[in-house]
C-alpha cells in the first residue's frame, strides 16, 4: 500500500520564526513529489520535486527531496500570518494519480 | 479566466437522499478527479477520469458514482449507500501531471 506521511500534524509559531515540515513516503512507483498550500478551500501548487538534492525556492519557501531516504522537507523562513495554512505533500504514482499525506496545519501568531 | 468551478459551496441533505455535486472546468484539461477531505486524513481519491466517457474508481469509490459525458464536466453523485457522506469534496483537473492539479474551491456536504 502506498503511504505518504507528513509530520508534524500541526504546529504553532510566531511571526519571524522558521518552520520545517516533513514528508516521508513509501510508494511502489515514484514519479515526483509535490507540495500544496491550502488556506481555506482550494489547494494551490507550491513545488514539484523530481531529483534528489536540488533545492527549489520561491521567496521565503524552499523545498528539497531525498530519494535515497524517501523524504522531502518544506522550509518557510521569516514566517508571516499569511503563511497560516494546511500544507499538503503528494506523491505522483503514475500519469494521473497523486497520493496525498494528511497535511500539516501551520498557525503563525502575530 | 480559466479555472474549475464547484457548486454549490455548501450543501445540506437528509440521510438517505442522493445528492449531486457539480464540477466544471474551462482549462481544456483531459483528466478530472474527485477527492474527499476529512480532518486529519488528507485527500482521498474517489474517482478519476482521463478522457470523456471513461472513468476509474479511486481508493474510496463505494457509495459514489460519476459520469463524464463532456470534457468540461465531471459531476459526482453521493448516494444513500455512502455511510459517512459528511465531508469536504474537492474536484481537480490536469492536462499533464508534471505541473500538478488545478483544484476547485470545494463543496462542503453535511448530511443530517
Amino acid at each position: 500500500e502506498d503511504k505518504v506521511v507528513q509530520s508534524p500534524l500541526s504546529l504553532v509559531v510566531h511571526e519571524g520564526d522558521t518552520v520545517t515540515l516533513n514528508c516521508s513516503y513509501e510508494v511502489t512507483n515514484f514519479r515526483s513529489l509535490l507540495w500544496y498550500k491550502q488556506e481555506k478551500k482550494a489547494p494551490t501548487f507550491l513545488f514539484m520535486l523530481t531529483s534528489s538534492g536540488i533545492e527549489k525556492k520561491s521567496g521565503r519557501l524552499s523545498s528539497i527531496l531525498d530519494k535515497k531516504e524517501l523524504f522531502s522537507i518544506l522550509n518557510i523562513t521569516a514566517t508571516q500570518t499569511g503563511d497560516s495554512a494546511v500544507y499538503l505533500c503528494a506523491v505522483r504514482l503514475d500519469d494521473y494519480k497523486l497520493s496525498f499525506g494528511a497535511g500539516t496545519t501551520v498557525t503563525v501568531r502575530a | 479566466d480559466g479555472g474549475i468551478t464547484q457548486s454549490p459551496k455548501y450543501l445540506f441533505r437528509k440521510e438517505g437522499q442522493n445528492v449531486t455535486l457539480s464540477c466544471e472546468q474551462n482549462l481544456n484539461h483531459d483528466a478530472m478527479y474527485w477527492y474527499r477531505q476529512d480532518p486529519g486524513q488528507g485527500l482521498r481519491l474517489i474517482y478519476y477520469s482521463q478522457i470523456v466517457n471513461d472513468f476509474q474508481k479511486g481508493d474510496i469509490a463505494e457509495g459514489y458514482s460519476v459520469s463524464r459525458e463532456k470534457k468540461e464536466s465531471f459531476p459526482l453523485t453521493v448516494t444513500s449507500a455512502q455511510k459517512n457522506p459528511t465531508a469536504f469534496y474537492l474536484c481537480a483537473s490536469s492536462s499533464r501531471l508534471d505541473y500538478g492539479y488545478t483544484f476547485g474551491s470545494g463543496t462542503r456536504l453535511t448530511v443530517v
